[in-house]
């Protein structure tokens, strides 16, 4: 399966401030990452859709002047939340689709925290 | 868009028993349907999966069901043991490169 690493694993950071996550596919070209947010107990939510050297598809409801996706290469995608807030906190996830088109594999996730 | 239910939200057993936890889907055009098993913290790991073509699949303990017409799937456990403690969540997605959407979850504990 895919190898897919995100980074930080855990990041804290004062309201105001932006942060950025990496997600980036180890072991195979990725044209399509996919970003999540899940609150505690809560399911996945879908954000957005990265498609490499175009805009990202955002999900209703999503503000994609907060939540900037740049899919520069074919192997790194990058989640910016921008001025972040404390109800921004919450567990940020990306996934990549396997070479053969269809199972999921995932980052090990972000948890943000805005103090 | 595609709209996945899943029930129940949590569910406890006793070891030894089966679970079971059912979800539906909204859009006809899905064709695959993952199930996911995440611990606390940790990202979701593929524990089995099914395409449209297919009514049942079986994978050791773990069986899953669809109904195309229906439009519902179903996870089954058989023999539940502790280690199968943790939030399980459907998904339904249209295949190659499209975007999964994910059911709302089932907390599931199974008692020593």
């Amino acid at each position: 399966g895919a190898v897919v690493s995100q980074h930080p694993s855990w990041v804290i950071c004062k309201s105001g401030t932006s942060v950025k996550i990496e997600c980036r596919s180890l072991d195979f070209q990725a044209t399509t990452m996919f970003w999540y947010r899940q609150f505690p107990k809560q399911s996945l939510m879908l954000m957005a859709t990265s498609n490499e050297g175009s805009k990202a598809t955002y999900e209703q409801g999503v503000e994609k002047d907060k939540f900037l996706i740049n899919h520069a290469s074919l192997t790194l995608s990058t989640l910016t939340v921008t001025s972040a807030h404390p109800e921004d906190s919450s567990f940020y996830i990306c996934s990549v689709t396997g070479r053969w088109g269809t199972e999921a594999f995932f980052g090990q996730g972000t948890r943000l925290t805005v103090v | 868009g595609e709209n996945v239910e899943q029930h129940p939200s949590t569910l406890s057993v006793q070891e030894g028993d089966s679970a079971v936890i059912k979800c539906t889907y909204s859009d006809s055009a899905s064709n695959y349907f993952p199930w996911y098993k995440q611990e606390l913290g940790k990202r979701p790991q593929l524990i089995i999966d099914i395409r449209s073509n297919v009514g049942e699949k079986k994978d050791q303990r773990i069986a899953v069901t669809l109904n195309k017409t229906a439009k519902h799937f179903s996870l089954h456990i058989t023999e539940t043991q502790p280690e199968d403690s943790a939030v399980y969540f459907c998904a339904a997605s249209k295949g190659a490169g499209n975007q999964f959407y994910f059911g709302t979850g089932t907390s599931l504990t199974v008692i020593p």
